[in-house]
C-alpha cells in the first residue's frame, strides 16, 4: 500500500518567518501535487512535479522533487496571513489514474 | 472561467435516506474522480469513471455506493439508506486525456451530514 506521510501535521507562525513542510514516501511516484485547501473548500492545485530533483518556484514558494521520487518539501519565504490553510501533497502514477494524498500539514501564519 | 462545479454544496439526509450528490467537470475534461474527506484525514479515492464507463472502483465501497457518468450530463454519486459513519466531505476531480503528469482539478465539494 503507498503511503504518503506529511509533516509537521500543524504548524503555527508569526508572519515574516519562513518554512519548510514535508511529503515522505517509501514508494516511487511518476508525478507529485501540491495543493492547498481553505475551510469549506476543495483543493486548489499548486505544482506538480515530475522529475527527480526538480524545484519549482511559485512567487515565495518553493517546491522540490526528491531524486529518488519519494519525497517532497515546500518551503514559504516570508510567510503571510494570505498563506494559512492545508497543504496536501498527493502522488500519481502514470498520466491518470488516482492520487494517493497525504493528510496535510495545517498551517496558521498569524500577523 | 467554469471550474469542476458540485451540487449541493451541504446535504442533510436521515438515516436510510438517499443521497445523490452530481458533479460536472471542467470544460474539456473527459475523466471524473470522487474522493471523500473525513475530518482529520486526507483525501481517499473512491472512483474514477470516463464517459459511459467506470475504470477503477477500487476505493469504492461494495455495498450501498455507485457511481455514473453518462454520456449527457454530470456525474453522479449515489449512497443508498444512509448512514451516520456516511457524514464526510465529498470531492470530485476532473482531469483531461492530454493531461501528462496527472493533474486533477477539484470542486467544491459536498458536506454530507447523515443525522
Amino acid at each position: 500500500t503507498q503511503l504518503l506521510e506529511q509533516s509537521p501535521q500543524f504548524l503555527s507562525i508569526q508572519e515574516g518567518e519562513n518554512l519548510t513542510v514535508y511529503c515522505n514516501s517509501s514508494s516511487v511516484f511518476s508525478s507529485l501535487q501540491w495543493y492547498r485547501q481553505e475551510p469549506g473548500e476543495g483543493p486548489v492545485l499548486l505544482v506538480t512535479v515530475v522529475t527527480g530533483g526538480e524545484v519549482k518556484k511559485l512567487k515565495r514558494l518553493t517546491f522540490q522533487f526528491g531524486d529518488a521520487r519519494k519525497d517532497s518539501s515546500l518551503h514559504i519565504t516570508a510567510a503571510q496571513p494570505g498563506d494559512t490553510g492545508l497543504y496536501l501533497c498527493a502522488g500519481g502514477e502514470g498520466s491518470q489514474g488516482n492520487l494517493i494524498f497525504g493528510k496535510g500539514t495545517k498551517l496558521s501564519v498569524k500577523p | 472561467n467554469a471550474g469542476v462545479m458540485q451540487n449541493p454544496r451541504h446535504l442533510v439526509r436521515r438515516r436510510g435516506q438517499e443521497a445523490r450528490l452530481r458533479c460536472s467537470p471542467m470544460k474539456g475534461h473527459s475523466h471524473v474522480y470522487w474522493y471523500r474527506q473525513l475530518p482529520e484525514e486526507g483525501l481517499k479515492f473512491m472512483v474514477y469513471l470516463q464517459k459511459e464507463n467506470i475504470i477503477d472502483e477500487s476505493g469504492m465501497p461494495k455495498e450501498r455506493f455507485s457511481a455514473e457518468f453518462p454520456k449527457e450530463g454530470p456525474s453522479i454519486l449515489r449512497i443508498q439508506q444512509v448512514v451516520r459513519g456516511d457524514s464526510a466531505a465529498y470531492f470530485c476531480a476532473s482531469s483531461t486525456l492530454a493531461s501528462r503528469y496527472n493533474e486533477q482539478f477539484f470542486g467544491p465539494g459536498t458536506r454530507l451530514t447523515v443525522l
